[in-house]
């Protein structure tokens, strides 16, 4: 039962554009979200976070909105660079004393073209 | 640099030879993670300790075991490997007091597992 879905597993972009990466969620308990960002033979590094009680959060070229009505989330990336070609998780953990477990989705590999 | 490691990075063992995946971390967190990874799909939750105590995920096959001899290093043993236990492996750590975290979990490199 997948309950954290990324339901485009590519996106291709120019670079300098804007990447815009989906995240969708079906446990209401879920009340903070992640994104991970992983490149080839490394493991996922933490990109940028949100709290359920927030709707948005900006951390330098990359933000995230959370939508809590339609059980969305999205990564803006503005501008895309080509090091930011990687695949990219969204991940989300419930509220309750087992908040600190991870759900995450199946990513989405972003290709920044130059 | 503190950080989490993960030995070996590549590992190929033979269908049914038990096999031992390492995972060591410098961030003296108390909460270690293994996460089974195939191809394309999102990474699964196998099992974490919270400190000493261990917290196996209810559709984690019973040929998955791990151990934690201390804070530091915590062990993937899988007892009789079958073809399709070939997946990444992901060691992560957190740190969680008091049943909270705030904190997002720490990844090592991982150990890209092959049967044959």
């Amino acid at each position: 039962d997948q309950q954290v879905k990324q339901n485009s597993p590519s996106l291709s972009v120019q670079e300098g554009r804007i990447s815009i990466l989906n995240c969708d969620y079906t446990n209401s308990m879920f009340d903070y979200f992640l994104w991970y960002k992983k490149y080839p033979a490394e493991g996922p590094t933490f990109l940028i976070s949100i709290s359920s009680i927030k709707d948005k959060n900006e951390d330098g070229r990359f933000t995230v909105f959370l939508n809590k009505s339609a059980k969305h989330l999205s990564l803006h990336i503005v501008p895309s660079q080509p090091g930011d070609s990687a695949v990219y998780f969204c991940a989300a953990r419930t509220r309750g004393p087992n908040d600190y477990k991870l759900s995450f989705g199946a990513g989405t590999t972003v290709t920044v073209r130059a | 640099d503190a950080m989490v490691i993960q030995n070996p990075r590549y590992q190929v063992t033979q269908f049914g030879k038990p096999v031992t995946l390492s995972c060591s971390q410098t961030l003296n967190h108390n909460v270690m993670y293994w996460y089974q990874q195939k191809s394309s799909q999102a990474p699964k939750l196998l099992f974490h300790y919270y400190d000493k105590d261990f917290n196996n995920e209810a559709d984690t096959p019973d040929n998955f075991q791990s151990r934690r001899p201390n804070t530091s290093f915590c062990f993937l043993d899988i007892r009789s490997p079958g073809l399709g236990d070939t997946a990444m492996y992901l060691c992560a750590t957190s740190r969680v007091r008091w049943g909270r975290s705030n904190a997002e979990a720490f990844f090592g490199q991982g150990t890209r597992l092959t049967v044959v």
